[in-house]
Formats: structure tokens, C-alpha cells, sequence
């Protein structure tokens, strides 16, 4: 079946360590998103990649790098310069070539936890 | 990208219709109207999307008055499981940065 994979479910860091959260999509998209989530808030924009080779910083960038050097692949490095690290991370991807409609679909998310 | 600006909470009882309403006041013209609905511990997931008038699936309907400026998602006769938070999304065609804002909590009460 087509989809969005994320990987893995939980996720445990200690201080000072950079930990690689991995996303893979079959769904042929161009598009591809990471969206970080707080308790009880929405989702907020960490990078975006319209193409492959390409990505494009969001609201909350800093202490995040990303890669798109395959069109199914968007993997997102939380680094040791993000202060507050531990929050559920979201992967997405979209279809660009539809004239009617953008759809989003995402992953079943990463909670990562600073321990 | 146009800004909206949604309840940030509802409280339903179980068996009643929802009204949820989204203000869009600087909607351009190519920009459609799209909902999502995001359970607990889930990503968000495509509910409905519209451009004006009235749009229905088996989910729920769209509407969207003549100026566009807003738009109200209409979930008939809600059940438990409806509790999740929605998100109003305005976004041009083909565009490729999604902004979520911080949705409206639905909790549908026995």
C-alpha cells in the first residue's frame, strides 16, 4: 500500500546528542514537510522540500537540518543547538500535480523525549 | 499565504450537528479552503476542501458564502469519536508550504 512512513515511535536523547528522525513516502509526491507539535498545540513548520536536492526553512528551523537527496526520503536532524528537543514530530508529504486539490498525508509521528 | 483564525475550542453533545467556523479575510483568488481533523497522537488527516458554495462528502460538508472570507465545516450528528482537534487550511493550488495554525479542539460529550 501507498503511504508515509515515520520511524521510529519513540524516540529517546540525552543532552548534547544529535538524533536523526527518518521519513519515507511511496507515494510518488514532490512535496515533503516535518511539523513539530507541542502538547496541546498546533503544528508549526520546521522545513519544507518542494524537490529533491532543495528544502526551504519554516517558522522553527533553528537547531534542525534536514536532506532530500531522494524523492522518498526527507530525514530531519534534531541537533544538540535545539534547546527544547522532546515534542511529537510530523512528517508529510503532498501532490503537486493535481489541479483541484493539495492533500497532505502524514505519518504516524516520532515522540521524542530528552532523557 | 492567508491567515485564519478559528475557535479554539467546542464543546459538543453526542447526536448534534457542529458548526465549526474559519475567518479567512485575506483569501486571494486561487486559494482553496481545506480541513483537516488530527486525533491524539496521530497526524492530521484530510477531511474536506472547497472553493465556494457547498461541498459535501461522507465525512461532512463545506460552506463558503460568495466573499469567501470564511467558511464553516458541518459535521452532522457527532459521535464520540469526533473529539479531535480540526484545522482550517487556505492554500493556493500546487502550493508546497502548509501552515497549520492551532485548530479548534472538539470534545463531543455523552
Amino acid at each position: 500500500d501507498g503511504g508515509i512512513t515515520q520511524s521510529p515511535k519513540y524516540l529517546f536523547r540525552k543532552e548534547g546528542q544529535n538524533v536523526t528522525l527518518s521519513c519515507e513516502q511511496n507515494l510518488n509526491h514532490d512535496a515533503m514537510y516535518w511539523y513539530r507539535q507541542d502538547p496541546g498545540q498546533g503544528l508549526r513548520l520546521i522545513y519544507y522540500s518542494q524537490i529533491v536536492n532543495d528544502f526551504q526553512k519554516g517558522d522553527i528551523a533553528e537547531g534542525y537540518s534536514v536532506s532530500r537527496e531522494k524523492k522518498e526520503s526527507f530525514p530531519l536532524t534534531v541537533t544538540s543547538a535545539q534547546k527544547n528537543p522532546t515534542a511529537f514530530y510530523l512528517c508529510a508529504s503532498s501532490n503537486r500535480d493535481r489541479v483541484e486539490r493539495t492533500e497532505a498525508f502524514f505519518g504516524q509521528g516520532t515522540r521524542l523525549t530528552v532523557v | 499565504l492567508a491567515k485564519t483564525t478559528q475557535p479554539i475550542s467546542m464543546d459538543s453533545y453526542e447526536g448534534q450537528e457542529v458548526n465549526i467556523t474559519c475567518s479567512h479575510n485575506n483569501i486571494a483568488t486561487n486559494d482553496y479552503i481545506t480541513w483537516y481533523q488530527q486525533f491524539p497522537s496521530q497526524g492530521p488527516r484530510f477531511i474536506i476542501q472547497g472553493y465556494k458554495t457547498k461541498v459535501t462528502n461522507e465525512v461532512a460538508s463545506l460552506f463558503i458564502p460568495a466573499d469567501r472570507k470564511s467558511s464553516t465545516l458541518s459535521l452532522p450528528r457527532v459521535s464520540l469519536s469526533d473529539t479531535a482537534v480540526y484545522y482550517c487550511l487556505v492554500l493556493l493550488t500546487g502550493a508546497n508550504n502548509l501552515f497549520f495554525g492551532t485548530g479548534t479542539r472538539l470534545t463531543v460529550i455523552p
